[in-house]
C-alpha cells in the first residue's frame, strides 16, 4: 500500500525556516518524481515544486512564489523527500501535501497524497 | 488568481447531474491533458480523473471527464450526498514550467 506521510510542519516567525519531510513507502520510491502543492486555509491548491527521479537527472523545478527561497530534495535511501522552507513569508501558511507523479502516455498525474502538514507563518 | 479558471460553486439534488468546467490557454490545457481531484471536508486531494477522461480503478462511473480545446469539463451524473466535496482541475503548463490548478468548484447536495 503506497502511504506518504509529511511531518515538520509548525509554527514559525516571518523571515525563519522549517523544513518538511515525507516518509514514502509502499512502492519504489527512487523511480518517482515527487512532488510538493500547498493550499492556504479556505483557498485553492497551488503546486510548490518537484524533483525528479535521479534516473532522470533528479532536477527540481519550483514555482515562481517560492523560486529562491525553497529547495527540494530527496534521499532515496531513506525513501525520503524533503522541501526546505527559507525567508518565509505570511502568505506562505498553507498545509503542505507530498505528491507522487505518475506517468501515463508520457503525461503526468498525481496518484497519492499524503494527509497534509500545516505550516504556519505568523509573528 | 489561479492559471486554470473554474466557476466557485455549483448544486444539485440528490440522483440529478451537474457538470464543473474548467478554462485554461494553449500552454496548459491545449498543450497536455486534464487531471481532475476531488477534495471531501478535511481530506487530502484525491485523483478523480486523469488524462482527460480516464478513470482510477474505483471511481464511479458517475464521473466522466472530457477536454476540447482549452477548456475541460468534469460530469458527475446521478449525484450522491457523498459527492460533497470540492474538485480541481489540474493540467502542465508550458510556459511556466510547472503545474495549474483550477481555484476549485465546492459541489453541494442540496
Amino acid at each position: 500500500e503506497v502511504q506518504l506521510v509529511e511531518s515538520g510542519g509548525g509554527l514559525v516567525k516571518p523571515g525563519g525556516s522549517l523544513r518538511l519531510s515525507c516518509a514514502a513507502s509502499g512502492f519504489t520510491f527512487s523511480n518517482a518524481w515527487m512532488s510538493w502543492v500547498r493550499q492556504a486555509p479556505g483557498k485553492g491548491l497551488e503546486w510548490v515544486g518537484r524533483i525528479k527521479s535521479n534516473a532522470d537527472g533528479g532536477t527540481t523545478d519550483n514555482a515562481a512564489p517560492v523560486k529562491g527561497r525553497f529547495t527540494i530534495s530527496r534521499d532515496d535511501s531513506k525513501n525520503m523527500l524533503y522541501l526546505q522552507m527559507n525567508s518565509l513569508k505570511t502568505e506562505d501558511t498553507a498545509v503542505y501535501y507530498c505528491t507522487r507523479r505518475r506517468a501515463v502516455a508520457g503525461k503526468g498525474l498525481f496518484d497519492y497524497w499524503g494527509q497534509g502538514t500545516l505550516v504556519t507563518v505568523s509573528s | 488568481q489561479s492559471v486554470l479558471t473554474q466557476s466557485p460553486s455549483t448544486s444539485g439534488t440528490p440522483g440529478q447531474g451537474v457538470t464543473i468546467s474548467c478554462s485554461g490557454s494553449r500552454s496548459n490545457i491545449g498543450g497536455s491533458t486534464v487531471n481532475w481531484y476531488q477534495q471531501l471536508p478535511g481530506t487530502a486531494p484525491k485523483l478523480l480523473i486523469y488524462s482527460n477522461n480516464q478513470r482510477p480503478s474505483g471511481v464511479p462511473d458517475r464521473f466522466s471527464g472530457s477536454k476540447s480545446g482549452t477548456s475541460a469539463s468534469l460530469a458527475i451524473s446521478g449525484l450522491q450526498s457523498e459527492d460533497e466535496a470540492d474538485y480541481y482541475c489540474a493540467a502542465w503548463d508550458d510556459s511556466l514550467n510547472g503545474w495549474v490548478f483550477g481555484g476549485g468548484t465546492k459541489l453541494t447536495v442540496l
